[in-house]
């Protein structure tokens, strides 16, 4: 079936340097697209949003880009800092009145100071 | 902002009994929640969506009979793992939404069956 993935698991950065974390989808009905950092043992942390008639969207040290002609999407770290550390995943709403949200593999983001 | 309790935060139980996990919305009424399980180093796997007052909408492979799922009122949806057995350990979150496109997760319950 369609799902939500990543290319890469683990990310290492240093300190202030930038960061871009990647993720591929599948499903082209998708219109509204999320990134979440989950801390350990946590719930998933709210950070970015986007939806499918943008392809840009900027926040607080945080971009995210969206390329729907690949159905490609990534979030940029600006400044990463040791407290970015977490995992972070892409998620997609599928589509239906429900609004489901489809979460991919997720990366590993450290941050070495 | 919108904020969703769960708890227990962590429970440990025996083979073979039951846990319910409760998740509330305390400052808004939830439309639909949704129920996600997540094994270590791994994603988040929606197990099922509920909405207030019908039954809940299992994803393929959940056993509804295992995952009973309560959704009685717009604030709170239960999860119970009847009959828990060790393979059930794992991390469970809850999601509220609110009929648009805003999520607000529970910060989840690490259950562990011994």
């Amino acid at each position: 079936g369609e799902s939500v993935g990543l290319h890469l698991p683990t990310l290492s950065v240093q300190e202030g340097d930038n960061s871009i974390i990647n993720c591929a989808y599948s499903n082209s009905a998708s219109d509204y697209f999320i990134w979440y950092k989950q801390e350990s043992g946590k719930g998933p942390q709210f950070i970015i949003d986007i939806r499918s008639n943008m392809d840009k969207r900027q926040g607080q040290r945080v971009t995210v880009l969206l390329n729907k002609t690949v159905k490609h999407l990534s979030l940029q770290i600006a400044a990463t800092q040791p407290g970015d550390s977490a995992v972070y995943f892409c998620a997609e709403n599928s589509g239906g009145s429900n609004y489901k949200l489809t979460f991919g593999k997720g990366t590993l983001l450290t941050v070495n100071p | 902002g919108a904020v969703v309790s769960q708890h227990p935060s962590w429970v440990i139980c025996k083979s073979g009994t039951s846990v319910k996990i409760e998740c509330r919305s305390l400052d808004f009424q939830a439309t639909t929640m949704f129920w996600y399980r997540q094994f270590p180093k791994q994603s988040l796997m929606l197990m099922a969506t509920s909405n207030e007052g019908s039954k809940a909408t299992y994803e393929q492979g959940v056993e509804k009979d295992k995952f009973l799922i309560n959704h009685a009122s717009l604030t709170l949806s239960t999860l119970t793992v009847t009959s828990a057995h060790p393979e059930d350990s794992s991390f469970y979150i809850c999601s509220a939404n609110q009929g648009d496109y805003g999520y607000t997760f529970g910060s989840g319950t690490r259950l562990t069956v011994v």
